[in-house]
């Protein structure tokens, strides 16, 4: 099973509210990355995990969280949802190298910040 | 810094027409160079991957062939199907070893019956 699944699909939250995004693999892939769809944009990584360790990228090191309880979960967390998070998150693993290995993506979760 | 830049945003076809999408990146060393396609209601799935000079990729009647002189990775198809519907993604495997996946902003491509 090549499946990673995310919840859920839709999310309309209110602004300053917090979201908590879900994802899961079975792959026991050790890594997992969180990334960032809007219209016309092409994905923007937002983190990613290897094993326990979360690395986090610079420019939204403040605005996003994450959490690995264990392999199979990850979980993406906005303290203080703005208009500007509106966009689709992508959930993926891989196994190995992220810049060399097959990513596989969940089909996103739709965020919607009212 | 490393990027990936598609120049067709859109490209509408005929069924058997030939495809082509263009994708041309910027980063040094040697990066390996993907293409993923996503479907609707779908997350993006990797198609293929090359990771040095003159390597061709290919799948499902895809294919896409590493040039380092021309810093290219274009995706052809000789004849497509109304199935192929989909958006494409180009992408750079970061090569200085932070394991970053970096997409070009993607091509939408509808093939009409």
């Amino acid at each position: 099973d090549t499946t990673v699944k995310q919840n859920p699909r839709y999310k309309l939250a209110r602004v300053g509210k917090p979201v908590n995004l879900i994802c899961s693999q079975t792959m026991n892939h050790d890594t997992m990355y969180w990334y960032q769809k809007k219209p016309n944009q092409a994905p923007k990584l937002l983190l990613f995990y290897y094993d326990k360790i979360l690395n986090r990228e610079a420019d939204t090191f403040e605005k996003f969280q994450s959490s690995r309880p264990n392999n199979s979960f990850c979980s993406l967390y906005i303290g203080s949802a703005g208009l500007e998070y509106s966009a689709m998150y992508l959930c993926a693993s891989s196994s190995g190298l992220g810049g060399y290995a097959e990513q596989f993506f969940g089909p996103g979760t739709r965020l919607t910040v009212l | 810094g490393d990027s990936v830049t598609q120049t067709e945003g859109q490209v509408a076809l005929s069924e058997e027409d030939f495809l082509t999408i263009h994708c041309n990146y910027s980063a040094s060393g040697y990066p390996a160079l993907f293409w993923y396609v996503q479907y609707p209601g779908e997350g993006p799935q990797f198609l293929f991957r090359a990771s040095r000079d003159k390597e061709k990729g290919s799948s499902r009647g895809f294919e896409a062939t590493y040039d380092k002189g021309t810093t290219s990775f274009h995706l052809r198809k000789a004849s497509v199907q109304e199935s192929d519907s989909a958006v494409y993604y180009c992408a750079l495997g970061d090569p200085s070893g932070s394991w970053q996946l970096i997409f070009g902003s993607g091509t939408q491509l509808t093939v009409m019956p």
